[in-house]
């Protein structure tokens, strides 16, 4: 299975600011990206898939993803409580692979 | 339309014991696959099922660990006998196409699996 790395956290941010998740993985031939939110005790919840170069956004939420950088990145604009969660970045051939997530924390 | 739904949803067993979890997956969904976290770790992808044959099983830790899909619908997943490491959170995911294509997997709400 592929590596995928994110960065550790524990993330804080205040409300109404910008979180910024990052994850790198290391088999260059991955062609789908994926950013999942699981809430504490929860299952994984899919917010946000990729598989081209670039930007994507869907409401607050901007994925962003560098083939050649084998980088993927989310951001969350306007924070909010309910945004608190661990995120995890996965990354498929056909199963996924996920990273050890990140968790964020929305301060009121 | 129903999502994939697991049970039961905790099991606290004995080391030595065998505890079996089951899958009901998304109805449609031919491929099935178990995942599993082990505390402090990442989510880590245990086998697949296309219908009731195993697609890869690569993932699986060990002969203590079985899984079916008797007729392509549900799966079950055996431990016998159960060890301490076997603690954690045990997910099954659904899917339409094969392997996560472009869509992701529906995750179920995850078995927490607790050997004493």
């Amino acid at each position: 299975q592929k590596e995928v790395e994110q960065n550790s956290g524990p993330l804080s941010v205040p409300e109404g600011a910008i979180a910024s998740l990052n994850c790198t993985y290391s088999d260059r031939g991955s062609q789908s990206f994926f950013w999942y939110r699981q809430y504490s005790g929860k299952s994984p919840e899919l917010i946000m898939f990729i598989y081209s170069n670039g930007d994507k956004e869907d409401g607050r939420f901007t994925a962003q993803l560098n083939k050649a950088s084998q980088y993927v990145s989310l951001l969350i604009r306007d924070s909010q409580p309910s945004d608190s969660a661990t995120y995890l970045c996965a990354v498929s051939d056909y199963k996924l692979s996920f990273g050890a997530g990140t968790t964020v924390t929305v301060r009121a | 339309e129903a999502g994939v739904t697991q049970f039961p949803s905790h099991s606290v067993i004995e080391k030595g014991q065998t505890v079996t979890l089951r899958c009901d997956p998304i109805s449609g969904h031919d491929n099935l696959y178990w995942y599993r976290r082990v505390m402090g770790k990442e989510i880590k992808f245990l086998l697949h099922f296309v219908k009731e044959s195993k697609q890869d099983e690569s993932g699986m830790p060990n002969n203590r660990f079985l899984a079916e899909r008797t007729g392509g619908t549900y799966s079950t997943l055996k431990v016998q006998p159960a060890e301490l490491e076997d603690s954690g959170v045990y997910f099954c995911a659904s899917s339409q196409v094969l392997g996560a294509g472009y869509y992701g997997y529906t995750f179920g709400s995850g078995t927490r699996l607790t050997v004493v």
